[in-house]
């Protein structure tokens, strides 16, 4: 079955450690998206690549980093410099064209800060 | 911020009533986009309706847009208890360049 993967579920991270979320897909999209989702803030672009090797800020990189080595993976980790990590991070995909066709989620990372 | 702002922000209804959700939004869409949020779960793509069409059915939804007003609303008939999740509007802006601007979402309870 096509889908687009995120693990771990759950992660703890203790303070000044960086971590890595990663996102696989295997429905051959070129678009990737991070977001992140506090609860009442709905959800908030932090990176999103359309082409391998290639990525652009969101709304809240800082804090952030990503690469886009693969076409079927982007990986996000959260550095130390992000300052308040604890949160829901989803990772989505989808095709660029033709536009139109909404997105795909994974089922996302819980990430707290212990 | 050009986040869409979706009404009410809870809606509680009793199983096999209708539920209509709404949606609006600052500037010109090229689409809107309505998704589903089960707790602790990744969002689900329910429906797509473009600028250029005002109302779209799939299944037991039905979405409207208007244009005019800058508004959508999402319609769920004869609700169920699998129903009960939250609700995101996504506006997908010209120049936005495939990005879409989700809002803060609503969240639907349906009593059995």
């Amino acid at each position: 079955d096509g889908g687009i993967t995120q693990s771990p579920k759950y992660l703890f991270r203790k303070e000044g450690q960086n971590v890595t979320l990663s996102c696989e897909q295997n429905l051959n999209h070129d678009a990737m998206y991070w977001y992140r989702q506090d609860p009442g803030q709905g959800l908030r672009l932090i990176y999103y690549s359309q082409i391998v090797n290639d990525f652009q800020k969101g709304d809240i990189a800082e804090g952030y980093s990503v690469s886009r080595e693969k076409k079927e993976s982007f990986p996000l980790t959260v550095t130390s410099a992000q300052k308040n990590p604890t949160a829901f991070y989803l990772c989505a995909s989808s095709i660029l064209r033709p536009w139109g066709y909404g997105y795909t989620f994974g089922s996302g990372t819980r990430l707290t800060v212990v | 911020s050009q986040q869409g702002e979706e009404d009410p922000q809870a809606l509680s209804i009793q199983e096999g009533e209708n539920a209509t959700m709404n949606c609006s939004y600052k500037t010109s869409i090229n689409n809107l986009q309505w998704y589903r949020q089960n707790s602790g779960r990744g969002l689900v793509h329910l429906i797509l309706i473009r600028s250029n069409e005002r109302e779209k059915h799939s299944g037991r939804l039905r979405v409207t847009l208007d244009t005019s007003k800058k508004s959508s609303s999402l319609l769920i008939t004869a609700s169920r208890a699998a129903d009960t999740a939250s609700y995101f509007c996504a506006t997908d802006y010209p120049g936005a360049n495939s990005k879409l601007t989700f809002g803060k979402g609503i969240t639907l309870s349906v009593r059995p």
